[in-house]
């Protein structure tokens, strides 16, 4: 199976700050890759899908990159409302796999 | 308003079954392959499964291969995760969710708000 490695495991910033976030496949997955944030106690919500695109709703300040095995997530100016777990999910093969989740959390 | 809706989730010992139901409303069900994502406490998201729009296609993680399968009633706008043999480390929060292309296979666009197995020794 695919595995996905995020990095770093734990972002301590500041509110206005630029948050940058990795993610590796173990393997090339194309631009098939999704990114969800979910907040303690709160279903997760689909941010990025096709490695680039924002989902509906999404705000433009959340922005992804990459394609093949290196993705990256940028949030340009964190707000209160996006400390948060993310994580990354490739949908090229089967099984369906998910990144160990990055914690972004209020310095 | 596009919705799931989980149930059936339980407290069960190792080696029983289980069924997990999620009900659909607010879009064509029938035409949306359908997963299964669970959440163990305090870890991260482990997906589980996959049932085409169709009912006719069926993926599985390696962990519960050959142990849950997956089946949907269209009519009914409805979603089962059978559960078989359950282990300790089946203990979750279990989601379903929907695929986010229609006729097709992508991301997750839509999610429940789970329901809770707990397997005890």
């Amino acid at each position: 199976e695919i595995v996905m490695t995020q990095s770093p495991a734990t972002l301590s910033m500041s509110p206005g700050e630029r948050a940058t976030l990795s993610c590796r496949a173990s393997q090339s997955v194309s631009s098939n890759l999704a990114w969800y944030q979910q907040k303690p106690g709160q279903t997760p919500r689909l941010l990025i899908y096709g490695a680039s695109t924002r989902a509906t709703g999404v705000p433009a300040g959340f922005s992804g990159s990459g394609s093949g095995t290196e993705f990256t997530l940028t949030i340009s100016s964190l707000q209160s409302e996006d400390f948060a777990f993310y994580y990354c999910q490739q949908y090229n093969d089967w099984p369906r796999t998910f990144g160990g989740g990055t914690k972004v959390e209020i310095k | 308003e596009v919705q799931l809706v989980e149930s059936g989730g339980d407290v069960a010992q190792s080696g029983e079954s289980l069924t997990l139901s999620c009900v659909a409303s607010g879009f064509s069900f029938h035409h949306y392959s359908m997963h299964w994502v669970r959440q163990a406490p305090g870890k991260g998201l482990e997906w589980v499964g996959l049932i085409s729009w169709d009912g006719g296609s069926t993926y599985f993680a390696d962990s519960v291969k050959g142990r849950f399968s997956l089946s949907r009633d269209n009519s009914e706008n409805s979603l089962f995760l059978h559960m078989g043999n359950l282990r300790t480390e089946d203990t979750a929060l279990y989601y379903c969710a929907r695929d986010g292309a229609a006729y097709s296979y992508s991301s997750m666009d839509v999610w429940g708000k789970g329901t809770t197995v707990t397997v005890s020794a």
